[in-house]
C-alpha cells in the first residue's frame, strides 16, 4: 500500500525566498511520484513527475523535486518564489501506470509582498 | 475545448435530492476516476473505471454510484443528497503509457 504525508497545510514565504514543500512518502514497491499545483477555482496541473530515472526532476514554472530513497521523501524546491506560485500543492503517489493516484492532503503555499 | 470537461460548474442542491455529475474526455483514455476535495483531506476517492465494462470502488464509495456510458463518459451520481456531501469534485483520466492524471476543471457542489 502506498501514502503520503504532506508536514504543513500551510507555508507563507516571502516574494524571491526558497520554496521548500515538503513530502515523504509510504510504498511497498518502488514509488512513482507526483507534484500537482491547484489554483483557486481550477483543477489540479501536473508539475512534476518521478518515474524512476533521474532522481532530480524539474517541472513547469521553476520548480523541481529531488527522490531521496532513503530518506523516503520527495520535497518540492523552487529557489525564489513569485506571488503568481501561491496555490494549493498536492504530492501524490502510486505503484504503476496500472495503479490509482494516492494523494497527500495538500499544502497551501502564500507568497508575502 | 477542455480536455476534460466537467458538467455543471457549480450546483446547489436539497438534502433528499437525486444529482448527477458528469464528465467527458477527448483524450482517448481508457481510465477515468472521480475524487471529492475536502479542505485538509486532500483528494479522496470515490469511485474508478479502468475500462467501459469495469467499475470498482474507491476509498468513500457509499451514497455514491457511478455509469461509465462510454469510453469518453463517466458519471458520478448522489442518489440522495446528504450535506456531508458538500464538496469539490473532481473527474480525472489517465492511461498505461503516460504516469500522472488530466483533471477536470471541477464541480462545487452544495447540499443544503
Amino acid at each position: 500500500a502506498q501514502s503520503v504525508t504532506q508536514l504543513g497545510s500551510h507555508v507563507s514565504v516571502s516574494e524571491g525566498a526558497l520554496v521548500l514543500l515538503r513530502c515523504n512518502y509510504s510504498s511497498s514497491v518502488p514509488p512513482y511520484l507526483f507534484w500537482y499545483v491547484q489554483y483557486p477555482n481550477q483543477g489540479l496541473q501536473l508539475l512534476l513527475k518521478y518515474t524512476s530515472a533521474a532522481t532530480l526532476v524539474k517541472g513547469i514554472n521553476g520548480f523541481e523535486a529531488e527522490f531521496k530513497k532513503s530518506e523516503t521523501s520527495f520535497h518540492l524546491t523552487k529557489p525564489s518564489a513569485h506571488m503568481s506560485d501561491a496555490a494549493e500543492y498536492f504530492c501524490a503517489v502510486t505503484a504503476s501506470s496500472a495503479s490509482k493516484i494516492i494523494f497527500g492532503s495538500g499544502t497551501r503555499l502564500s507568497i508575502r509582498p | 475545448d477542455a480536455d476534460v470537461t466537467q458538467t455543471p460548474r457549480n450546483r446547489i442542491t436539497k438534502t433528499g435530492k437525486r444529482i448527477m455529475l458528469e464528465c467527458s474526455q477527448t483524450k482517448g483514455h481508457d481510465r477515468m476516476y472521480w475524487y471529492r476535495q475536502d479542505p485538509g483531506l486532500g483528494l479522496r476517492l470515490i469511485y474508478y473505471s479502468f475500462d467501459v465494462k469495469d467499475i470498482n470502488k474507491g476509498e468513500i464509495s457509499d451514497g455514491y454510484s457511478v455509469s461509465r456510458q462510454a469510453q469518453a463518459k463517466f458519471s458520478l451520481s448522489l442518489e440522495s443528497a446528504i450535506p456531508n456531501q458538500t464538496a469539490l469534485y473532481f473527474c480525472a483520466t489517465s492511461d498505461l503509457e503516460n504516469y500522472g492524471y488530466t483533471f477536470g476543471s471541477g464541480t462545487r457542489l452544495t447540499v443544503v
